[in-house]
């Protein structure tokens, strides 16, 4: 079974630019989070899907963030313009519906905001 | 709202020997699952042991098992005949209601050869 997919692994930009990140989740898992983990802290939820709308979407700068999944399956996440404090992995994760709601994690993207 | 406190930022333990993690939560929800995940310098996290809230009998994985206190919200990490690759930054994750996930800070765990 695949895992979690996410591109780019690795991305510098400078401020007021704008960045997307993309997200494959585990075929059949119907929820879809994504996280910032700034360095030396745990992830924070910022959006939480549910096949293609929005559970929680409560820690997401809607000023300058947006995500969408359009067909329930995989989903990006844009920043626009960046600041220098989005500097942070960009972690992805999935899960399926019911069961023991364990998340499955891809390996994250590194955004440096210079 | 649900919190989760992991008040030790780093911990060392000598390879072979046993070493715990601590964590303490609270919600308001009857019914979640605790989790602690394990992220290796290359990022990717993954899951260490899951902990259903419903049951009173400690989850155990080869050579990590917790303590789960309930009435206390106390939910620690025992890792017993500790190796190199356990090294890694280990974070205690709550899932309550609407599978909300708040993670801990982290504990970053050193194995001395």
């Amino acid at each position: 079974e695949a895992g979690v997919a996410q591109s780019p692994r690795y991305k510098i930009i400078e401020k007021r630019q704008s960045v997307a990140f993309w997200c494959n989740p585990i075929s059949g898992h119907a929820t879809l989070y994504w996280y910032q983990q700034i360095l030396g802290q745990g992830p924070k939820l910022l959006i939480q899907f549910q096949n293609n709308g929005v559970v929680d979407d409560s820690q997401l700068p809607k000023d300058r963030f947006s995500a969408e999944r359009l067909k329930g399956v995989d989903s990006t996440l844009k920043i626009q313009p960046a600041k220098l404090e989005d500097s942070a992995v960009y972690l992805c994760a999935s899960r399926t519906t019911g069961g023991t709601d364990t998340q499955y994690f891809g390996p994250g993207t590194r955004l440096t905001v210079l | 709202a649900q919190t989760v406190t992991q008040s030790q930022p780093e911990m060392s333990v000598q390879e072979a020997e046993t070493v715990t993690l601590s964590c303490t939560y609270d919600t308001s929800e009857s019914d979640y699952y605790l989790f602690w995940y394990k992220q290796p310098p290359s990022r990717q996290m993954i899951l260490v042991i899951r902990q259903e809230a419903y049951k009173q009998q400690n989850a155990t994985e080869n050579r990590f098992s917790v303590n789960f206190q309930k009435a206390a919200k106390s939910f620690s990490l025992k890792i017993s005949d500790s190796q190199l690759g356990d090294a890694a930054m280990y974070f205690c994750a709550l899932s309550g209601g609407y599978q909300k996930v708040t993670f801990g800070i982290g504990t970053k765990l050193q194995v001395i050869p």
